[in-house]
């Protein structure tokens, strides 16, 4: 079963709206990673977040992690419609940090 | 820098023919993986390395053998191909264990099976 869910499954926002999507996970995590992907494409990575921290920006996301409710969140400010794309959360697993274990995404559809 | 580059792109197969997916990465890494795509399930982990001449299974690996003879290549093989076996497939690097680093991925794979 996938250890991370993305809420909502889908988000259609204007641009110049903020956007945020939700992530929860099951288990203990060494971190947790917000990917994009563009349709068609493949994964890039955006942004990383350790167990110990409970923010992280960088340019218009900003993450957050609540290791106690097992959730993280994304937020993009001021949004533009080339951030249209699918949003995944990918946690790294203590014991198992060799690999990446994803969430069932986010679709997000930016309109002008 | 090409990255991680996936070979092919697209290909159909009939039911019970075999292929190979080729994932070359040109950064040195250490870890490699492969995973599918399917629509609603996000991605599922096949198989991963985690340096050249180890592989070990993930979430879902019936079906499928890999092989990484090379450090930079690794490669993920369909003996019998099933329509189940329909789906995108991504290969991914890493640096180092992802305790500490984030994964660079291919473009993709889109495989049919009839």
């Amino acid at each position: 079963s996938q250890q991370g869910e993305e809420d909502p499954q889908a988000l259609s926002i204007q641009e110049g709206e903020n956007a945020t999507m939700n992530c929860s996970y099951k288990t203990s995590i060494n971190n947790l990673q917000w990917y994009r992907q563009n349709s068609g494409r493949g994964l890039v990575h955006l942004i990383l977040i350790r167990s110990n921290e409970r923010e992280k920006h960088s340019g218009r996301l900003r993450v957050t992690l609540d290791t106690s409710k097992k959730s993280s969140s994304l937020l993009i400010t001021a949004s533009r419609a080339a951030d249209t794309a699918s949003y995944f959360c990918a946690t790294a697993v203590g014991g198992t940090a060799s690999k990446l274990t994803f969430g069932t995404g986010t679709r997000l559809q930016v309109t002008l | 820098n090409a990255g991680v580059t996936q070979t092919p792109k697209f290909r159909v197969l009939k039911t019970g023919q075999s292929m190979t997916l080729l994932c070359a990465q040109d950064m040195n890494h250490e870890y490699m993986y492969w995973y599918r795509q399917d629509p609603g399930m996000g991605l599922r982990l096949i198989h991963y390395s985690v340096g050249e001449g180890t592989t070990a299974k993930g979430e879902v690996p019936d079906g499928y053998n890999v092989s990484r003879l090379k450090k930079q290549n690794f490669l993920l093989g369909l003996e019998s191909a099933a329509p189940s076996q329909t789906s995108v497939y991504f290969c991914a690097s890493s640096s180092r264990q992802f305790a500490n680093t984030e994964a660079f991925f291919g473009q993709g794979t889109r495989l049919t099976v009839v």
